[in-house]
Formats: C-alpha cells, sequence, structure tokens
C-alpha cells in the first residue's frame, strides 16, 4: 500500500524558531513530493516540492531535506512567523499514467509571538 | 473569480437529503479531482477526471456520484448520505494527470465544502 507516514501530528514553535516536519514513505516508486500549507478556511496549497535526484531545495525561509536512502523527506521552517501558523500536508507522488498524489496525515503548526 | 472555487462552502444535510457540490476552475485546467478532508486524516482521494472523462473512482460508495460536463465544472451529487460521510469535500485541477517531461502538474485547491450530515 503506498503511504506517507508523517510525524509530528501537531508542533508549537516560539517566534523565531525552527520548525520541523518530518515524512517517511515505502514506494520507491514517488517522483515528486511535496509539501502543502493549508490556513483554516483555505485549500491546502503547494508550498515547496522536491525530486529525489537532489537532496536539499530551499526557498526563502522554507528548505526540504531528502534522504533517498532512508525514504524519508523533512521540510524546515526556519525563522518561525507566527503567519505560518496551519496544517502542512507532506505529500509524495508516483510513476503511471494517473500519478495520484499520496499525502500525509498533517500536522498543525504554531507559532507564538 | 480566479482559481478554483466551491459552492456551498456549508451544507447541513439529512441522511435522506439529495444535494450537489459545485466546483468551478478557471485555471484552463484539464484535470480534476474530488478529495475528502477528515481531520487528522490524509487527504483520500475520490474521484479524477481528465479531458471530462473519469480517469480514477478510489472505491468511492455510490451515495456519491459525480459529474463533469466539461473541463472547467466538477459536480459531486450526494444522497443518502451516513453522519460519517460529514468532512470537507475539497475539488482540485491540475493541467492533466499524464506524466509530463518536467511538469510538476501541480494541483490546486479550491477552499473546500464543509458538509455536515445529521
Amino acid at each position: 500500500q503506498q503511504q506517507v507516514k508523517q510525524s509530528p501530528q501537531s508542533l508549537i514553535v516560539q517566534k523565531g524558531g525552527i520548525s520541523i516536519i518530518n515524512c517517511a514513505y515505502e514506494n520507491t516508486a514517488f517522483d515528486y513530493f511535496p509539501w502543502y500549507q493549508q490556513f483554516p478556511g483555505k485549500g491546502p496549497a503547494l508550498l515547496i516540492a522536491i525530486r529525489p535526484d537532489v537532496s536539499e531545495k530551499k526557498e526563502g525561509r522554507f528548505t526540504i531535506s531528502f534522504n533517498k536512502s532512508a525514504k524519508q523527506f523533512s521540510l524546515h521552517i526556519m525563522d518561525s512567523q507566527p503567519g505560518d501558523s496551519a496544517t502542512y500536508f507532506c505529500a509524495a507522488r508516483g510513476f503511471g499514467s494517473a500519478r495520484q498524489l499520496t499525502f500525509g496525515s498533517g500536522t498543525q503548526l504554531t507559532v507564538l509571538p | 473569480e480566479t482559481g478554483v472555487t466551491q459552492t456551498p462552502r456549508h451544507l447541513v444535510m439529512g441522511m435522506t437529503n439529495k444535494k450537489s457540490l459545485k466546483c468551478e476552475q478557471h485555471l484552463g485546467h484539464n484535470a480534476m479531482y474530488w478529495y475528502k478532508q477528515s481531520a487528522k486524516k490524509p487527504l483520500e482521494l475520490m474521484f479524477v477526471y481528465n479531458f471530462k472523462e473519469q480517469t480514477e473512482n478510489n472505491s468511492v460508495p455510490s451515495r456519491f456520484s459525480p459529474e463533469c460536463p466539461n473541463s472547467s465544472h466538477l459536480f459531486l451529487h450526494l444522497h443518502t448520505l451516513q453522519p460519517e460521510d460529514s468532512a470537507l469535500y475539497l475539488c482540485a485541477s491540475s493541467q492533466d494527470t499524464l506524466p509530463g517531461g518536467g511538469s510538476y502538474n501541480e494541483q490546486f485547491f479550491g477552499p473546500g465544502t464543509r458538509l455536515t450530515v445529521l
């Protein structure tokens, strides 16, 4: 079964701190790993994504670290801000004509002012 | 309107009612999706349409009936639902569902319809 396991379920960080969310997958055929950010009352929005041919991708304060051998990837939010408080979902997509996303269960991040 | 819109935003219905959820995308995409989002659970893909043709049905009960009259509109018809069907129903769209070069084929989500079944 294609699963993506995400942890922690919830995370509280002080303003300026580093938020780290981890995901692990089983299917070695996954070839695309996006992270989505969801604010209350909104749908998920793509935040940052990585392919397995690189080990790290950085966009502003957001960085994905990817460990292909361990089948793990993580999101790091540097200098976390109260405006980053949201639910974060990791996902993975495999090969094939459908190329559907498999999502993690989400992490609710709260950044305290 | 821009992006992906969904109506209604909130819906309360009894188990014997029939209602429909509507999704419209203004992005010129060819693929549309229905997802179910329940608290503390991964998003569950329900249906996929590509160029108006249903390409995936993830063992969804027949009380959920999708309709895609064109590439811009997607409906989810609901009848005789159960209380456990209460959830946030999200619509998404993407360029298509086909493997394509270096394209990430990003999915864009609507705000969802919060459904409560009494």
